[in-house]
Formats: C-alpha cells, structure tokens, sequence
C-alpha cells in the first residue's frame, strides 16, 4: 500500500535559520506529491505541489522536489520567519482523489 | 470564491444527542470529502463524494451519516457518539478526474463529546 514518512517533530529553530523537513514515500504507480502546511487553530492549506520526477514545486520561500530515485519529496526554506510556526504534512495522491498523509512535523520558529 | 466553509466552528453534544455539520463551496468541485483529526495526528479520511455519489466509505461507523444534496453542500449527521469521537472535523473539496487534485479544506468544526 502506499505510505509516507516524515521526519518527526517539534522542529525548533530561530528566526531566519534554515528549514528541512523530510518526506520518503511509498506508492505504486506514479504518484502525485504535495505539503500542506496547517496553522494553529485552522485547516489544511496546500503549500507546494508536484506531479512528476524531478519537478519542483515552490510557495512562499518554500521547495520541494520530487525525487523518483530516492522516493523523497523533502521541503526547505532558507530563512524561517515565526509566522512559519506550524505542522507540516507530506502527501501523496496515487489514484482515485485520496490522500495518504504523513505523521506531520510540528515546526516552532522563535524570534 | 476558493473557499470552503464550515459550521458550526465548535460544537458540544452529549452520547444521546442528534446534530449535523456542514460543508459548503462554490468552486464548483464534484468531489467532497470529510477528514478526522484527532490531536497531533494527520487528517484521516472519513467519506468521499464524486458527482453527489458516496464512492468512498473508510469503514466509519454508522453513527456518522454522511449526506451530499447538492454538488454545493455535504453533511455529516451524527448521533449516539462516543467520547472518543471527538476531534476535528474537516471538510474538503477537489476537481475530479484530473492528475493532482489539489484537495481544498475548510476550518474544521470541532467536535466535542461529553
């Protein structure tokens, strides 16, 4: 079956430090890969997508490239701000609409 | 309008009561979907909605009644809860039929169950 894993958090950084979260998945086919970032208190918003090898998908500052050969979908930042404090969720959509979540990474950016 | 809306934004029900949530969007999507998440942990699929159609059914019990009248609105009727069913309720909403839908959430409705 399909399946993600995400690196587990909290992730606590400061204020304009370097951001990775890292995402390794599992899946037949060809999947289709995102990160949905959810804030404090409100849903799930799509951050990123990408939808074949070796694209990139970016927002915000945010990146993610979508590496067949190593099954990994892992999201950077260059410089963290606090507003970035969230947990982060890696997905994938193999087929049929449904997603398979990773276990979110609970990231806290201190100024 | 990219928006899905929820109601209500909290909700408080005992075991013996009868309530309902809702979902709406106006982005014209004919997928509708309703998630549990319960704290620290990731959305879990409840329902999917293709074209007003029930396609997905994640094995929840019969205590929560989805129901989709229009290609607008979803609904989740749910009676006789149990506490361990409190949790975020999420609703989504998705084009259908294309590569990478991009799934749409709305607030959530959290449920408490006393």
């Amino acid at each position: 079956g399909n399946s993600v894993t995400q690196m587990e958090g909290p992730v606590t950084l400061s204020e304009e430090a370097f951001l990775t979260i890292n995402c390794t998945y599992t899946a037949t086919g060809y999947p289709s890969l995102f990160w949905y970032v959810q804030y404090p208190g409100e849903g799930l918003q799509l951050l990123l997508k990408a939808t074949k090898a070796d694209d990139k998908g970016s927002n915000k500052g945010f990146e993610a490239t979508y590496r067949k050969e190593t099954t990994s979908f892992h999201l950077e930042k260059g410089s963290v701000q606090v507003s970035d404090s969230a947990v982060y969720f890696c997905a994938l959509e193999a087929a049929g609409n449904k997603l398979t979540f990773g276990g979110g990474t609970r990231v806290l950016v201190k100024p | 309008d990219t928006e899905v809306t929820q109601t209500p934004k909290h909700l408080v029900m005992g075991m013996t009561n009868k309530k309902s949530l809702k979902c709406e969007q106006h982005m014209g999507h004919r997928a509708m979907y309703w998630y549990k998440q319960k704290a620290k942990k990731p959305p879990e699929l409840m329902f999917v909605y293709s074209y007003e159609k029930l396609s997905i059914n994640e094995s929840v019990p019969s205590r929560f009644s989805p129901e989709c009248p229009n290609s607008s609105l979803l609904n989740l009727h749910l009676h006789a809860l149990q506490p361990e069913d409190s949790a975020l309720y999420l609703c989504a909403s998705s084009l259908v039929g294309l590569v990478s839908n991009e799934q749409f959430f709305g607030p959530g409705t959290r449920l408490t169950v006393l």
